[in-house]
């Protein structure tokens, strides 16, 4: 079955620091995409990173990375540099076609807060 | 070039009521899709619109209804509101017109419905 965790509930960073925040998947496809999204208070999902499942280097968003372990199937976002506006959820996604690559799962978050 | 428009953005109903939530994707984005988050369940996928043709379901009742127009503009209802479906509604466009697992999708901010 398709599925998203995200181990960490909340992370605290020290602005200008570098920050993991976790994400593993479960697929029975072997084409899918992953994602990562921030949240704002204000309710937007903003787009941050994508990674393809055939992709062999991680891809890379300006400060954002994404650690991908294919055979771990995990897909880590590293933040570089964390600045305050940063805080915010972050939500690890997925797409496969079991649904035609029309849906996207979505695992239940990391609230991340950057401290001064 | 707009974002996703999502109107109202506040709502409260009464149990009971109906409601309809509106969505304007992106120019030029066929497929929209619509998600609920709330904070116990997380971000759960509803439906899926693309061309006017409903292309995916998730597992919500009969209540929630939605529908695209030829501008491709969308609309979610809600029937016989419950206490439950307070949520944050969310809409996404994206451009995807085929099986596709890398394709972004763009949030709007989000209709947040208070039932009382």
């Amino acid at each position: 079955a398709q599925k998203i965790t995200q181990t960490q509930p909340g992370m605290f960073v020290q602005e200008k620091e570098a920050v993991t925040l976790d994400c593993t998947y479960d697929t029975s496809d072997q084409s899918y995409g992953l994602f990562w999204y921030k949240q704002p208070s204000s309710g937007e999902m903003i787009f941050l990173i994508y990674q393809g499942s055939y992709d062999e280097q991680n891809a890379t968003e300006g400060r954002y990375s994404l650690n991908f372990q294919k055979a771990r199937k995990s897909a880590n976002l590293v933040i570089s540099a964390s600045q305050l506006g940063d805080s915010a959820m972050y939500f690890c996604a997925m797409r496969d076609l079991t649904n035609q690559g029309g849906k996207l799962i979505f695992g239940q978050g990391t609230e991340l807060s950057v401290k001064p | 070039k707009a974002g996703v428009t999502q109107t109202p953005r506040y709502l409260i109903k009464t149990r009971g009521q109906q409601v309809t939530l509106s969505c304007s994707p992106i120019s030029g984005h066929r497929s929209v899709s619509w998600y609920q988050q709330t904070p116990g369940q997380g971000l759960q996928f509803l439906f899926e619109y693309f061309s006017e043709t409903q292309r995916n379901k998730g597992n919500f009742p009969g209540r929630f209804s939605g529908r695209q127009f030829s501008n491709s503009r969308s609309e979610m209802n809600v029937s016989t509101l419950e206490l439950g479906d307070s949520a944050l509604y969310l809409c996404a466009s994206s451009l995807q017109n085929r099986v596709s697992v890398n394709t972004e999708a763009f949030f709007g901010q989000g209709t947040r419905l208070t039932v009382v």
